[in-house]
């Protein structure tokens, strides 16, 4: 059974850069069928999807964060890595990585994620 | 932008059925899947719908999808309501014009 599980520091300063870290266990991040994604979650709020990878390093990033954020992937651990640069008090929330899966075809309209992990709450303040 | 737009809270009896929808602001939300997750207090997000109306195995039947092209819009439709269903729901899809992953802003679901 694929799990997913975020690590990394709980509190940021702001203007720092936040680094998370996920770990695949009971499958393999190179896949050719997945990407693999982060989503946050601001307390109280919705869920805002920050960016993907594939195994090979290709990304895609929300167009209103792509300029702070880079997504990488280390295969040889099974990880995938989040930084988000200039943080402030609003990018506080939860963050979570998943399996992005797709249909017929990668990076098209027909896209979802499963299975999530279990969230890392990451705190901006001085 | 593409945006979903979910109402904010719905509510209804067990044993009951309830419809949240999720309307998309431009273009034709046909054009892209829908998919629904739900997330209890405390927990992450588990998809219930993927694919427009596909159930993930181990979903319940109580829970299907569907979409309107007429309202631009996707519903979740939960019957037989239980307590346990108590949770936020999010519909989720894909903004094509900018490759970009759209989440709705979430319902929060009362079993009262």
């Amino acid at each position: 059974q694929l799990q997913l599980q975020e690590s990394g520091p709980g509190l940021v300063k702001p203007s720092e850069t936040l680094s998370l870290t996920c770990t695949v266990s009971g499958g393999s991040i190179s896949s050719s069928s997945y990407y693999w994604g982060w989503i946050r979650q601001p307390p109280g709020k919705g869920l805002e999807w920050i960016g993907s990878i594939y195994y090979s390093g290709s990304t895609y990033y929300n167009p209103s964060l792509k300029s702070r954020v880079t997504i990488s992937v280390d295969t040889s651990k099974n990880q995938f890595s989040l930084k988000l640069s200039s943080v402030t008090a609003a990018d506080t929330a939860v963050y979570y990585c998943a399996r992005q899966n797709f249909g017929l075809l990668l990076w098209s309209g027909n896209n979802w994620f499963d299975p999530w992990g279990q969230g890392t709450l990451v705190t901006v303040s001085s | 932008n593409f945006m979903l737009t979910q109402p904010h809270s719905v509510s209804e009896s067990p044993g009951k059925t309830v419809t949240i929808s999720c309307t998309g602001s431009s273009g034709s939300i046909a054009s892209n899947y829908v998919q629904w997750y739900q997330q209890r207090p405390g927990s992450a997000p588990t998809t219930v719908i993927y694919e427009d109306n596909q159930r993930p195995s181990g979903v319940p039947d109580r829970f299907s999808g569907s979409i309107d092209s007429s309202s631009n819009s996707a519903s979740l439709t939960i019957s037989g309501l239980k307590t346990e269903d108590e949770a936020d729901y999010y519909c989720q899809s894909y903004d094509g014009s900018n490759q970009n992953v759209v989440f709705g802003g979430g319902t929060k679901l009362t079993v009262l």
